[in-house]
């Protein structure tokens, strides 16, 4: 069964502040892919980016950069000199085949608060 | 602009009764979904289409029913028999089943039970 996991509930950090949110995920497949989103308060998620379970290259955009790691399981996501406008709520999610349909786990969330 | 749109953005029900959320998309995606989101939970799938006149449960559908007739639209009805529907409700759609594209998510419902 596939698993993802956000530790952390809620972080906040003081505008400018470099912050990461974590992911840990749990999948017996060798396909499967990974998301992040983003909820501000109007409620609608954002995607962010998605990554393939083959690329294990980081990636940035903008303030944006994801450090994928098969060994550990992990998909992290960093914001760095964070705004106010990145206060959200961010999601994790893991999507693999399930008999020729893409099941999609999402994580619990991470709250992120900046404070101006 | 295409996108997905959700309606009503509140509906306040009584206890007993049946009540629809509207969802539709104008993006020509074959697969729609719709979520549950409670505080401090992930998002739990209700149901999902992936292609007219077919759906399938995900793992909550019990007390919940969707049709879709239409390749645009997707809604929900929250029936009596659902104990706890106070949450907010999020539609999506998504590019064909066959690949692993990322999901496009409207704006949302929130549903109170009086």
């Amino acid at each position: 069964a596939q698993k993802v996991t956000q530790a952390q509930t809620e972080i906040s950090v003081v505008e400018k502040e470099d912050v990461t949110l974590d992911c840990v995920y749990e999948t017996r497949d060798t396909t499967y892919y990974l998301f992040w989103y983003k909820q501000p308060p109007s409620g609608e998620l954002v995607f962010l980016i998605r990554r393939n379970s083959f690329d294990e290259q980081n990636e940035i955009s903008g303030r944006y950069s994801w450090n994928f790691q098969k060994s550990t399981s992990s998909f992290n996501f960093t914001i760095t000199a964070s705004q106010v406008v990145d206060s959200a709520v961010y999601f994790c999610a893991l999507s693999e085949d399930s008999g020729g349909y893409q099941k999609v786990t999402f994580g619990t969330g991470t709250k992120l608060q900046v404070i101006p | 602009d295409g996108g997905i749109t959700q309606s009503p953005k509140y509906l306040f029900r009584k206890e007993g009764q049946n009540v629809t959320l509207s969802c539709e998309q104008n993006l020509n995606h074959d697969a729609m979904y719709w979520y549950r989101q409670d505080p401090g939970q992930g998002l739990r799938l209700i149901y999902y289409s992936q292609i007219v006149n077919d759906f399938q449960k995900g793992d909550i559908a019990e007390g919940y029913s969707v049709s879709r007739e239409k390749k645009e639209s997707f809604p929900l009805t929250v029936t009596s028999a659902q104990k706890n529907p106070t949450a907010f409700y999020l539609c999506a759609s998504k590019r064909p089943t066959s690949s692993y594209n990322e999901q496009f998510f409207g704006p949302g419902t929130r549903l109170t039970v009086l």
